[in-house]
């Protein structure tokens, strides 16, 4: 099992350019999660989903979308990026909500200049 | 509405010596409680977890309490060494994870 994978590992966007963040899992959790984490920071969720074809908001969702088309990937479309968008990206899973384990990913480093 | 408070932010602790954190929780439906190490620069992982109908657990040289009356649970690291040394983060799960702000720590050698 590969387990939570992310790509790319890092990425330096100019202001006002688009990317796509991947996230695929092998495990088949229904449960998927996009956080970023700010330098010293902790963790804010930004969205999630329970399912394929279900998604719905965390603390931070402006200026991003997802979307879930199967259980395995849950990518992260960053629109017009911006400087406050500079942060750790990462993705988890996990089998259920609540009593279940996370499984993060190795994250992505962007950084919007 | 929900959160986690976590403290400290920052513990330094000689080497051998304990380290305790402490997580308060708001929402008494959190049954939940998993603690997650994130060493510099890599993903956080799972240590341990406990649940709403336990007190205490122990794995090795870390254990968690919790006090669902006083809606808090605290990290307890024994014996503590270099490579104890990261942030530590506590989450609580009502219906979704809450996670603390993270205790930054430093075993000094």
């Amino acid at each position: 099992n590969a387990g939570v994978t992310q790509t790319p590992k890092f990425r330096i966007l100019k202001i006002g350019q688009s990317m796509t963040l991947q996230c695929a899992q092998d495990m088949n959790h229904n449960y998927m999660y996009w956080y970023r984490q700010d330098p010293g920071m902790g963790l804010k969720l930004i969205y999630y989903s329970v399912g394929a074809g279900i998604t719905d908001k965390g603390e931070v969702p402006n200026g991003y979308n997802v979307s879930r088309s199967t259980t395995e990937d849950f990518p992260l479309r960053l629109e017009l990026a911006a400087p406050s968008q500079t942060s750790v990206y990462f993705c988890a899973s996990s089998l259920g909500l609540p009593e279940y384990e996370q499984y993060f990913g190795p994250g992505t480093r962007l950084t919007v200049t | 509405g929900e959160n986690v408070e976590q403290h400290p932010s920052t513990l330094s602790v000689q080497e051998g010596d304990s380290a305790v954190i402490k997580c308060t929780y708001s929402d008494s439906a959190s049954n939940y409680f998993p603690w997650y190490k994130q060493e510099l620069g890599k993903r956080p992982q799972l240590i341990i977890d406990i649940r709403s109908n336990v007190g205490e657990k122990k794995d090795q040289r870390i254990a968690v309490t919790l006090n669902k009356t006083a809606k808090h649970f605290s990290l307890h690291i024994t014996e503590t060494q270099p490579e104890d040394s990261a942030v530590y983060f506590c989450a609580a799960t009502p219906y979704k994870y809450i996670f603390g702000t993270g205790t930054r720590l430093k075993v000094l050698a």
